[in-house]
């Protein structure tokens, strides 16, 4: 059974700062990864989908890299805000099945 | 982009009532759709996955007489909770995905707070 984990479990980083966020899953044989963003009480947005043939994708100040083979992905953020604290999310979907299997999440925090 | 409602956003009840959950996708066909149910600072738990006009394929461990799902169309999926007690209440969330995509990515709807007294 696929397990995925992410770490930290929570950040808190000063405004400005660079961060990254870390995703492992336990069987490589993924068709794709997804991060997510939710903010309190609220559902998901989709951040960033790579597809297993891709190494990286971007979106503004977020980029998220794909190594298959070693089962890790890593969520990027440049210049973090405030507005960017809320609980980040990675999910695999395997390539058989239609489950989609979620990690454990890292909350962040933006201080002003 | 690709758009999932639910309906009612949150709702309270009494033990021992039913309650109905809706997940629609809005501007495209989901042949799929995932029922999550969220306890708080947890992840999503997967209750169950359905198929249009087919039968749900529920996770281990998920009564699949408390939680009824159908899902009668390619844009509506509905969950119903029956005799619910105060341990149900948590956020549940429903995602679609349209098969006609070759990436298979989920959407998600904004979620349903469930409280029951």
């Amino acid at each position: 059974k696929q397990e995925v984990t992410q770490i930290p479990a929570a950040l808190s980083v000063p405004e400005g700062e660079n961060l990254v966020l870390n995703c492992s899953f336990t069987d490589s044989a993924i068709y794709n990864l997804q991060w997510f963003r939710q903010d309190p009480g609220k559902g998901l947005t989709s951040l960033l989908l790579i597809q297993s043939s891709q190494r990286e994708q971007t979106s503004g100040r977020l980029n998220a890299s794909l190594d298959k083979s070693s089962g890790r992905s890593t969520l990027y953020i440049a210049a973090s805000q405030p507005g960017d604290s809320a609980t980040y999310l990675c999910a695999v979907l395997p390539n058989t099945g239609n489950q989609f299997y979620f990690g454990t999440g890292t909350s962040l925090t933006v201080i002003p | 982009g690709a758009v999932v409602s639910q309906h009612p956003s949150w709702v309270i009840c009494k033990s021992g009532t039913s309650v109905k959950i809706e997940c629609r996708s809005l501007d495209f066909q989901a042949t799929t759709m995932f029922w999550y149910r969220q306890f708080p600072k947890q992840s999503l738990m997967l209750m169950a996955t359905s198929n249009e006009g087919s039968k749900a394929t529920y996770e281990q461990g998920v009564e699949k007489d408390k939680f009824l799902i159908n899902h009668a169309s390619l844009t509506l999926s509905t969950l119903t909770v029956t005799s619910a007690h105060p341990e149900d209440s948590s956020f549940y969330i429903c995602s679609a995905s349209d098969g006609r995509s070759h990436y298979y990515e989920q959407y998600f709807g904004p979620g349903t707070r469930l409280t029951v007294t």
